[in-house]
């Protein structure tokens, strides 16, 4: 596709449930990246994926949250358990080459809703 | 790890007029971006300015890497404009230096 898209736009569940949210970098695109961010916050890294192994995934929270990419393109972050402090916008970003300087381009988000 | 201070956090301004954003940093970097988020949350690249000045219609941004700032330029404002403006960086070495910290942004409001 043209830019970076994830899916759902919007996602509201329950505290406890588990949820999935999908990022489909741009076409060709290597590297891949999640970050989250909170109300009148600027975005904070989770996980960065060269391939398909997770490079760096230091700013996981804690491990209820796992991300994949088995195939080396589309990424999906899951969280186990979920707790009303994990609403937030989470954001894919993906960059055509894994390296400090890339210029990382970014998907839409994900809303997420922990009632 | 890496700090980035961006200021103002507010800004104002009638449609037309000129502004600069603000953003330090607090170690050598590899890459900073410059985004705008519009008000339905997109994360929009305006610059990757590690070093050095680049311009883009009504938008230029520069940055002294020795001196740990860069600063963004709006001219001739567009309420179009509005939204929160981020810097955000990747320290030259160490630990992060692969994924971007932001600042905490500047909120640009202009009125017509």
């Amino acid at each position: 596709g043209a830019g970076v898209s994830q899916t759902p736009s919007n996602k509201v569940t329950e505290k406890g449930k588990y949820v999935e949210l999908r990022c489909d970098p741009i076409s060709g695109h290597t590297a891949l990246y999640w970050y989250r961010q909170s109300l009148g916050q600027g975005p904070e890294f989770l996980i960065y994926f060269q391939g398909t192994g997770a490079a760096d995934d230091s700013g996981l929270p804690n491990d209820r949250f796992f991300a994949v990419r088995p195939e080396g393109s589309v990424s999906t972050l899951k969280i186990q358990r979920t707790e009303r402090g994990d609403s937030a916008v989470y954001l894919c970003a993906s960059s055509l080459y894994f390296g400090a300087q890339e210029t990382q381009y970014f998907g839409p988000g994900t809303r997420l809703l922990v009632l | 790890g890496i700090q980035v201070e961006q200021s103002p956090p507010d800004l104002i301004l009638q449609e037309g007029a000129n502004s600069t954003l603000r953003c330090n940093f607090s170690d050598s970097v590899n890459n900073l971006q410059w985004f705008h988020q519009n008000p339905w949350g997109q994360l929009i690249n305006l610059f990757y300015i590690p070093s050095g000045t680049k311009q883009n219609g009504r938008l230029s941004a520069t940055t002294v890497a020795t001196e740990r700032y860069s600063l963004l330029y709006i001219s001739s404002s567009q309420t179009t404009d509005s939204g929160v403006y981020f810097c955000a960086v990747a320290p030259y070495s160490g630990a992060g230096s692969y994924q971007l910290t932001f600042g905490k942004g500047t909120k640009l409001s202009v009125i017509p």
